[in-house]
């Protein structure tokens, strides 16, 4: 089974500054870790994926993040943020063997300021 | 953007009465999923389909059903809503299974007095 822990529920931050979004997370197996970002009012959209290969992962609009497999995370940075990525963001992970589990952490709303 | 449409986008019933969400799906994706949103809980999965018919339950499905008659569509069904079925459901599509990236709808927020 898979569990994700998403710890600080909300992160402000301000513009222009480095910001980083903690995931942990827990399985047996071994995994696929994603990053979802939403906008109010909308779905969540995929920020960036880790299937395999490098532990370094970039995705959309300037973000990045780092498989670590033995502090089990998967931390999410941005070096220099906008007021438009104030966003709710999620951490998610899935097995990559035995029983389908997609999981969602439960989210953190980051908050730029100006 | 994926096409995936949701009906309705909002929604308010009282208790004990039937509800239907609707999940319509242009991408001719093999996977539908219900999701519902809530703070504090993040997304959690109730109900989800791997081919025409082919569904299973999530980690939240009690009072929920589902049904695909078509690939196209998902629905979502509370066959008597309660109060803490109030949420926002969102559905969303993948072409596979667990590495691949899950495309989600706009969402229904639903209101159940």
């Amino acid at each position: 089974a898979q569990s994700v822990t998403q710890l600080d529920s909300q992160v402000p931050v301000f513009e222009e500054a480095p910001v980083e979004l903690r995931c942990n997370y827990s399985s047996s197996v071994s995994v696929y870790l994603f990053w979802y970002v939403q906008y109010p009012n909308q779905g969540l959209q995929l920020l960036l994926k880790y299937l395999s290969g490098s532990t370094l992962v970039k995705g959309i609009n300037g973000f990045e993040a780092e498989f670590n497999k033995s502090q089990t995370s998967f931390h999410l940075r941005k070096p220099s943020v906008h007021i438009s990525d104030t966003a709710e963001y999620f951490c998610a992970v899935s097995g990559t063997s035995g029983t389908y589990k997609y999981i969602f952490g439960t989210g953190t709303r980051l908050k730029v300021l100006a | 953007d994926a096409g995936i449409t949701q009906s309705p986008r909002h929604k308010v019933t009282e208790t004990g009465t039937p509800v239907t969400l609707r999940c319509h799906q242009t991408e001719n994706h093999r996977y539908m999923y219900w999701y519902r949103q809530d703070p504090g809980h993040g997304l959690r999965l109730i109900h989800y389909s791997y081919g025409v018919k082919d569904t299973d339950k999530g980690e939240v499905s009690d009072g929920y059903s589902v049904s695909r008659s078509k690939t196209e569509d998902f629905l979502l069904t509370l066959e008597s809503a309660t109060s803490s079925q109030t949420s926002v459901y969102f559905c969303a599509i993948s072409e596979g299974w667990s590495m691949e990236t899950q495309y989600f709808g706009p969402g229904t927020r639903l209101l159940v007095l």
